[in-house]
């Protein structure tokens, strides 16, 4: 029953620094998201996958890079840290356009 | 474009109050539909429902009800009779049949003993 796994669950990172967020779900499902959490601004969508080799912007994609190469996995990549990118992120899988998002844990971004 | 209002950013009750949070919503699309997640402190996010635009009836799920009204625009939620394990931060969010969801800014409701 692992559903969607990310990590890690915490990292600190300098200004600058590059790293990727993992992203697995096991449910087959075909849409992917990374949403990011601010106080007061609720979650706002960074970058979508609505199947294997196919991404698309979202509210807020800059200084963010994903890929889709298999179904399960939909990995986020920071290529040079800032320090408004800390903040919560979370990626969510769902099996239509229009059901519910099952969430990850989330990931807890500081950028120094 | 499409936009969740929660202008409530805290609510504070005692425990076995009722507590209503409201959420207004604002889209072009004929068809759409309305979710509330909860993150309790733990921070992970629970799915609690899901109403597509053509079904206003309202719903009961235990001591949960959502109140749908396309009339204002609004999907609030209540919780009757609240326990402490109803403390945590709930979202409304608003969706198309495009797979995005937009998120209100949440409201943070503490159940005190």
């Amino acid at each position: 029953n692992a559903g969607v796994t990310q990590t890690p669950k915490f990292q600190v990172l300098k200004t600058g620094q590059s790293m990727t967020l993992q992203c697995a779900q096991d449910m087959n499902h075909e849409y992917m998201s990374w949403y990011r959490q601010d106080p007061g601004m609720g979650l706002r969508l960074i970058h979508y996958s609505v199947g294997a080799g196919i991404t698309d912007q979202g509210e807020v994609p800059n200084g963010y890079n994903v890929s889709r190469s298999t179904t399960e996995d939909f990995p986020l990549r920071l290529l040079s840290a800032a320090p408004s990118q800390t903040s919560v992120y979370f990626c969510a899988s769902s099996y239509q356009e229009t059901g519910e998002l099952f969430f990850g844990e989330g990931s807890r971004l500081t950028v120094l | 474009a499409q936009k969740v209002t929660q202008a409530q950013t805290e609510i504070s009750v005692v425990e076995k109050e009722d507590v209503t949070l409201d959420c207004v919503y604002e889209t072009r699309d004929t068809t759409y539909y309305l979710f509330w997640y909860k993150q309790p402190p733990s921070g992970e996010l629970v799915f609690l429902i899901r109403r597509n635009s053509f079904d206003e009836q309202n719903e009961i799920s235990g001591r949960y009800s959502w109140n749908f009204q396309k009339s204002t625009s609004s999907f609030n939620f209540t919780i009757t009779a609240s326990q402490v394990v109803d403390s945590a931060v709930y979202f409304c969010a608003l969706g198309s049949n495009d797979y995005k969801l937009s998120f209100g800014a949440g409201t943070t409701v503490t159940v005190r003993a």
